[in-house]
């Protein structure tokens, strides 16, 4: 059974600071890693799609990094905006699946 | 470009009732997912379809939920009859092929009182 791990399970931080989160997955046969907001209300978005061991992806102000020899992935979240607040969910797809297969995510809020 | 549309975006019913939900994936998207979201929980795939055959659907509990992707198109989910754990959002993604980014829809909210 695979597990994909995410923590912490949730966080606040205070407007301004920074912030990191981790997902764990299975380091072997390694396909892909997606990482995923879902605000309130509204559908999951694609925030990376991570294929290469050392990948560092950047997106404004949140960035991931991937190591897939050591299974992990860390994203993180320089000077946190309300608009932040958010579960960011990572999701695991091991080679010869085509299974996304999600951990329980990071909830974040952000408090002004 | 249109997103995944999810109907209905919320549901309440009794227990041993039935109920359905219908997705409308992206145009051109050949995979569809279904997930469960039990609150406190990350999304769990039920079915997966690559146009119209199931890729994997080991973890749709067959005996009460089935799913169809007619046409490889627009899929319904159902489930009949519905128990008190039922309750989560049903999540419909689609990507261009499996294993590239999933778009979702905006869920339905499924309540079983």
């Amino acid at each position: 059974i695979l597990n994909v791990e995410q923590s912490p399970q949730s966080l606040h931080v205070q407007e301004g600071d920074s912030t990191n989160f981790t997902c764990s997955f299975p380091s072997s046969n390694f396909y892909a890693l997606h990482w995923y907001r879902w605000e309130t209300a509204k559908s999951p978005e694609a925030l990376f799609v991570m294929t290469l061991n050392g990948d560092e992806k950047k997106k404004g102000r949140i960035s991931a990094t991937l190591n897939t020899k050591e299974g992990y992935s860390y994203l993180y979240i320089k000077g946190s905006q309300p608009e932040d607040s958010a579960t960011y969910l990572c999701a695991f797809i091991w080679g010869g699946s085509e299974k996304l297969v999600f951990g329980k995510g990071t909830k974040l809020t952000v408090n002004p | 470009e249109a997103g995944v549309a999810q109907s209905p975006r919320y549901k309440i019913i009794e227990k041993r009732q039935s109920v359905a939900f219908w997705c409308n994936p992206i145009s051109g998207h050949a995979t569809l997912y279904w997930y469960q979201q039990i609150l406190g929980q990350g999304p769990k795939l039920l079915i997966q379809f690559q146009n119209n055959g199931v890729v994997d659907d080991s973890q749709l509990p067959k005996d009460r939920f089935s799913a169809e992707r007619l046409k490889g198109v627009d899929s319904t989910l159902k489930i009949q009859p519905a128990k008190l754990e039922d309750s989560a959002v049903y999540l419909c993604a689609s990507s261009p092929r499996a294993n590239t980014e999933a778009f979702f829809g905006q869920g339905t909210r499924l309540t079983v009182v």
